[in-house]
């Protein structure tokens, strides 16, 4: 059975501090991705990575980085987080794509308050 | 760059009655892939159905059918039979096959809240 998990389900947080989200797959998938999720906003790519140490920003980067070190875990790193950080924080992986489409795997979303 | 719209916030459908989600796309690529995720209220999401735009026939998947229409961009979702499981939120998502840029982004809408009525 595919699975990606995502080491917390709510996470609370104070402004300025530095906070670490974590997801791991299982599936041997070199693609992994990080959702940001907001009612009315659908999803929204941070950044992408399809192989180890490489990343490419998504379409709202600022504000996050990320790490990849091995293949089966990809963090995102809020290096100040920000009130306006508030949100659902969806991980997801895939195969690697070679003309071909292969289906995203999600987490089950980390939500974070930041107070 | 690509777009996805889904104009209903929320839905609502009478157990065992068809419900049908829209959603509408914009991009000036031939070649993409089409897709209908739910999430749950447990939140994992979870892929429903999927569309290549070459093909001209409609995908199903049980009681989940989509009508495609190309020249339209258009991307419905119909739910047929509905059951109290399927209450969650639904999302369109779009992938360009031939992006170079994109690799294996997904451009998703806002999202439709469906709810099941018993």
């Amino acid at each position: 059975d595919v699975k990606v998990t995502q080491s917390s389900r709510y996470l609370v947080k104070r402004t300025g501090e530095k906070v670490f989200l974590e997801c791991v797959q299982d599936m041997d998938h070199e693609n992994m991705f990080w959702y940001r999720q907001d009612p009315g906003l659908g999803l929204r790519l941070i950044y992408f990575s399809y192989d180890v140490k490489m990343k490419e920003k998504g379409d709202i980067p600022e504000g996050y980085s990320v790490s990849r070190e091995k293949k089966e875990r990809f963090s995102l790193i809020l290096e100040s987080a920000s009130t306006n950080q508030t949100s659902m924080y969806l991980c997801a992986s895939s195969l690697l794509t070679s003309g071909r489409i292969y289906e995203q795997y999600f987490g089950p979303g980390t939500r974070l308050t930041v107070t | 760059a690509q777009t996805v719209t889904q104009s209903q916030p929320e839905m609502s459908v009478q157990e065992a009655e068809t419900v049908t989600l829209s959603c509408t796309y914009d991009t000036s690529e031939s070649d993409y892939y089409l897709f209908w995720y739910k999430q749950p209220p447990s939140r994992q999401m979870i892929l429903v159905i999927r569309q290549e735009a070459y093909k001209q026939q409609n995908a199903t998947e049980n009681r989940f059918s989509v009508n495609f229409q190309k020249a339209a961009k258009s991307f419905s979702l119909k739910i047929s039979d509905s059951q109290l499981g399927d209450a969650a939120m639904y999302f369109c998502a779009y992938w360009n096959a031939w992006s170079k840029t994109s690799g294996s982004r997904l451009t998703f809408g806002e999202g439709t809240q469906l709810t099941v009525n018993p």
